[in-house]
């Protein structure tokens, strides 16, 4: 198994307080990715890094940020929490190198705003 | 922008035989990979199979293969043998290749149930 922790696995926040989730890897890839997971919506992509402070918005990043001062580790901030973020999140890590692409996931953090 | 249409919310298979999740998908690249990723009730999400679309060759590992299809943009995958552990949410998902990045698009999962 891919070497990716997330902490915390399980939070609960209230509406307008700041939330961070941490990811965690110890495989050195170049690629890491924040996706949500809700009901009937699959997983969607927040946002991504492609190295230490480069990262780019996924198809739902309205209302997060991101920040990787490390190779091995990827923040994901909500700065004030809403209803609408309660979800399970996953961090994802690949190579960039071609044929290596396949991404591999943490094991989720479940996160319910109240 | 590329979709992936999961046909099936819900699949039931009785233990020991075969069964086929469908997935379809749209795009008008020509290089990229498709991927089975199987999500039981722990959450974790685990690769089953991938395929590079510049390969005629169906994918295989174990007791599960895939039936790639690409000008119908088809990639379906088949269980053999299904065991209970095979339980699990199922998301196909589709990754553009030799981009700047390398997001998967998923689709909304179908959930495969065993039944001994």
């Amino acid at each position: 198994d891919a070497g990716i922790t997330q902490s915390p696995r399980h939070k609960v926040t209230e509406t307008g307080t700041p939330v961070t989730l941490r990811c965690h890897q110890t495989e050195n890839h170049r690629y890491m990715y924040w996706y949500r997971q809700d009901p009937g919506h699959g997983l969607r992509l927040i946002h991504y890094s492609y190295g230490v402070k480069d990262t780019d918005k996924g198809e739902v990043s309205d209302g997060y940020s991101v920040s990787r001062s490390k190779t091995e580790d990827f923040l994901l901030t909500l700065e004030s929490a809403t209803s609408s973020q309660t979800s399970v999140y996953f961090c994802a890590i690949s190579e960039s190198r071609p044929y290596q692409e396949t991404q591999y996931f943490g094991p989720g953090t479940r996160l319910l705003v109240l | 922008a590329q979709t992936v249409t999961q046909s099936q919310p819900e699949m039931s298979v009785q233990e020991a035989e075969t069964v086929t999740l469908s997935c379809t998908y749209d795009t008008s690249e020509n290089n990229y990979y498709l991927f089975w990723y199987k999500q039981p009730p722990s959450r974790q999400m685990i690769l089953v199979i991938r395929q590079e679309a510049y390969k005629q060759q169906n994918a295989t590992e174990n007791r599960f293969s895939v039936n790639f299809q690409k000008a119908a943009k088809s990639f379906s995958l088949k269980i053999s043998d299904s065991q209970l552990g095979d339980t699990a949410m199922y998301f196909c998902a589709f990754m553009k290749s030799g981009g700047s990045n390398y997001k998967l698009t998923f689709g909304k999962g179908t959930l495969l149930t065993v039944n001994p």
